[in-house]
């Protein structure tokens, strides 16, 4: 098992509705995780982070994590096109040499 | 300013030659990596560097080659190149890796072995 794991998709999801991505994660002593988007052609780049039980807002984007279910979630509201791009969960690991990567979600937002 | 740059972007090659990918990141941050990209999209850790000293080294043939000359600079060179090393080379770096640090990656060295 991936220590992190997400859904590769494809995600599709109409313009202005509301895109949801998940990830699972088998290290229990993880204390926190982030979400990166790649634009197509293009490096990561950080959207946004979360340490605690619960949600965290950004703008249009909320992440959500649950500690007990070793679940993390991005959601993005009023999906915009320029929303579409691979989603990726991070998180360090717990001896803190390195960052373990989810595979990504690939979205598209159909104008 | 670029926080981490890395050279060259594209680089097209014939196999069996020998090539170099440069990074230098200007955050003051202690820990360097390179991470691989495939066509499937995973990123796979290669290397790790902390303050000069390498800390993770994954299953990499040994043809791949990392050297820091200093924290804030970590090199990849690569020898006898294969088709199969045709992918896109990130460099990134963090202040560590632990809770409450974050990855900031290049823009990336597009790699085409022919």
């Amino acid at each position: 098992q991936k220590e992190v794991e997400q859904n590769s998709g494809p995600l599709s999801v109409p313009e202005g509705a509301i895109a949801s991505l998940n990830c699972t994660y088998s290290d229990r002593g993880s204390q926190s995780f982030f979400w990166y988007r790649q634009y197509s052609g293009k490096s990561p780049e950080l959207i946004m982070f979360i340490y605690s039980n619960g949600d965290k807002e950004d703008g249009r984007f909320t992440a959500q994590l649950n500690k007990a279910s070793q679940y993390v979630s991005l959601l993005i509201r009023d999906s915009q096109p320029s929303d579409s791009a691979t989603y990726l969960c991070v998180s360090p690991t717990n001896t803190g040499n390195q960052f373990y990567f989810g595979t990504g979600t690939s979205l598209t937002v159909i104008p | 300013d670029t926080a981490v740059s890395q050279t060259p972007k594209y680089l097209v090659t014939q196999m069996g030659n020998d090539k170099s990918i440069k990074c230098e990141q200007n955050l003051g941050h202690d820990t360097m990596y390179w991470y691989k990209q495939d066509s499937k999209k995973f990123l796979k850790i290669m290397f790790s560097y902390n303050n000069k000293e390498l800390i993770i080294n994954e299953t990499v043939p040994n043809r791949f080659s990392p050297k820091s000359p200093d924290k804030a600079h970590l090199n990849l060179h690569i020898n006898s190149l294969e088709l199969g090393d045709s992918a896109v080379y990130f460099c990134a770096s963090s202040q560590g890796a632990g809770a409450g640090n974050t990855i900031y990656f290049g823009e990336g060295s597009w790699l085409t072995v022919v």
